[in-house]
């Protein structure tokens, strides 16, 4: 299986927190994405990460890129309520996905 | 603008009666994609379309079937459906496989 791997599995903060959550991929990427998704709902996209970038910004999030151990972490800077869902990595490699098993977060407000 | 629509949202079936689960986008996409997620496993790609009339196997393809006869639709066929094949079932897609996926609220399948 091409299938990545994320860490923690499920994490549990206090609102005003930061979260950071980790994904291994296993094959060489064009980029990789990082997904949101709500309790029984599809996948929101979060930000995109190209193979020669090594971080990016958008607005609370923080992704880095390290290509040559294969990971990434999405880090979401002052946490919100509504920040609780599952997050998932995406390593696109051409016409493919191969998605991490997620991070479940839970923000306590 | 409706996105990525899903029909139906859930279904449960018997084991060896065949379905079709229809995804239907109109952002003008050419890539379509359709996953399985089941618990603790993430999402896994079944199959995907880089453009109508085209059809490629993801990673995990087998006692699927599908087709693209019309660009803004994508359709999933169970041909005789499996326990194992009990999963929550999203479409999404987007305008080159390099850029970002657009999903579905998936349907959730129950094959008894």
């Amino acid at each position: 299986s091409q299938q990545g791997e994320e860490d923690p599995q499920a994490l549990s903060i206090q609102e005003g927190e930061n979260a950071t959550m980790n994904c291994s991929y296993k094959t060489s990427i064009n980029n990789l994405q990082w997904y949101r998704q709500n309790s029984g709902r599809g996948l929101v996209h979060l930000i995109l990460i190209r193979s020669n970038e090594r971080e990016k910004h958008s607005g609370r999030l923080r992704v880095t890129l390290d290509t040559s151990k294969k990971s990434s972490s999405l880090l979401i800077t002052a946490s919100r309520a509504a920040d609780t869902a599952s997050y998932f990595c995406a390593s696109n490699t051409g016409n493919q996905f191969y998605f991490g098993t997620g991070t479940s977060l839970t923000v306590i407000p | 603008n409706a996105g990525v629509t899903q029909t139906p949202k859930f279904r449960v079936l018997k084991t060896g009666q065949s379905m079709t689960l229809l995804c239907a986008q109109d952002m003008n996409h050419e890539y379509m994609y359709w996953y399985r997620q089941d618990p603790g496993m993430g999402l896994r790609l079944i199959h995907y379309s880089v453009g109508e009339g085209t059809t490629a196997k993801g990673e995990v393809p087998d006692g699927y079937n599908v087709s693209r006869l019309k660009k803004q639709n994508f359709l999933l066929g169970l041909e005789s459906a499996a326990p194992s094949q009990t999963s929550v079932y999203f479409c999404a897609s987007s305008y080159y496989p390099n850029q970002p996926q657009h999903f579905g609220d998936g349907t959730r399948l129950s094959i008894l």
